[in-house]
């Protein structure tokens, strides 16, 4: 059973380019978090969403960013107009539906993309 | 969620149980125990969870005090591997976005 997937690993990017990152959930997940860990932070909460809905965006930017989860394919964290402090490290996080589970619905990381902004 | 404290680090010998504690005293009644770690740069992995009971799995046992506000990760064998930031949330679950702390550095000593 492979594990969430995200791609690039690694994405270099030029100030005012835009950025997209994508994460495939495991199998048989349907929400998908994105979160953002800056240099020598701890992990920040950015988004969560649902097959074609957003439920949680309370940790985004309110400017340039955003994260869809379409109906088919992986999630995609989007950053537009990239600026030095969007480098970091994004991770996206997939767990099981609620209704299946019956316990709390334990979250798994993926291995993370790492942005550079030149 | 409530917050959680946990000391910034920690030592351990490699071959001995590495103990790490957490305190949650704000904790409420329908919120679980998670504890996750992150190697180096990697992206975090799920160690163990509780509500109130003591849980054990592969990787570790989690010892839940029984007023709650306080919990305690023990690796029983630690090895070189487990060097890394351990982070204990405290969470409903369901599908909340978790808050990471700080966590505690756990590193083994060879």
């Amino acid at each position: 059973n492979a594990g969430v997937m995200q791609n690039p690993r690694h994405l270099v990017r030029r100030r005012g380019q835009e950025a997209r990152l994508r994460c495939s959930p495991m199998k048989g997940h349907s929400h998908v978090y994105w979160y953002r860990q800056l240099p020598e932070e701890g992990l920040k909460f950015m988004v969560y969403l649902q097959k074609e809905n957003i439920i949680d965006e309370s940790g985004m930017p309110k400017e340039r960013f955003s994260a869809e989860f379409p109906k088919e394919g992986p999630s995609i964290l989007r950053i537009q107009q990239v600026v030095r402090g969007d480098s970091a490290a994004y991770f996206c996080a997939s767990s099981p539906p609620l209704r299946t589970s019956g316990r709390p619905d334990t979250q798994y990381f993926g291995p993370g993309t790492r942005l550079t902004v030149l | 969620d409530a917050k959680t404290t946990q000391p910034t680090s920690m030592d351990c010998a490699e071959g001995r149980a590495a103990n790490l504690p957490c305190n949650h005293s704000t904790i409420s009644g329908n919120e679980y125990v998670y504890w996750y770690r992150q190697i180096h740069s990697q992206g975090p992995q799920y160690i163990i969870h509780g509500l109130k009971n003591n849980e054990t799995n592969e990787m570790a046992s989690l010892i839940i005090t029984e007023d709650r506000k306080s919990s305690t990760l023990i690796l029983p064998h630690a090895t070189l591997r487990d060097t890394a930031v351990y982070y204990c949330i405290v969470t409903r679950g369901g599908a909340d976005g978790l808050t990471f702390g700080k966590g505690t550095h756990l590193i083994i000593q060879p």
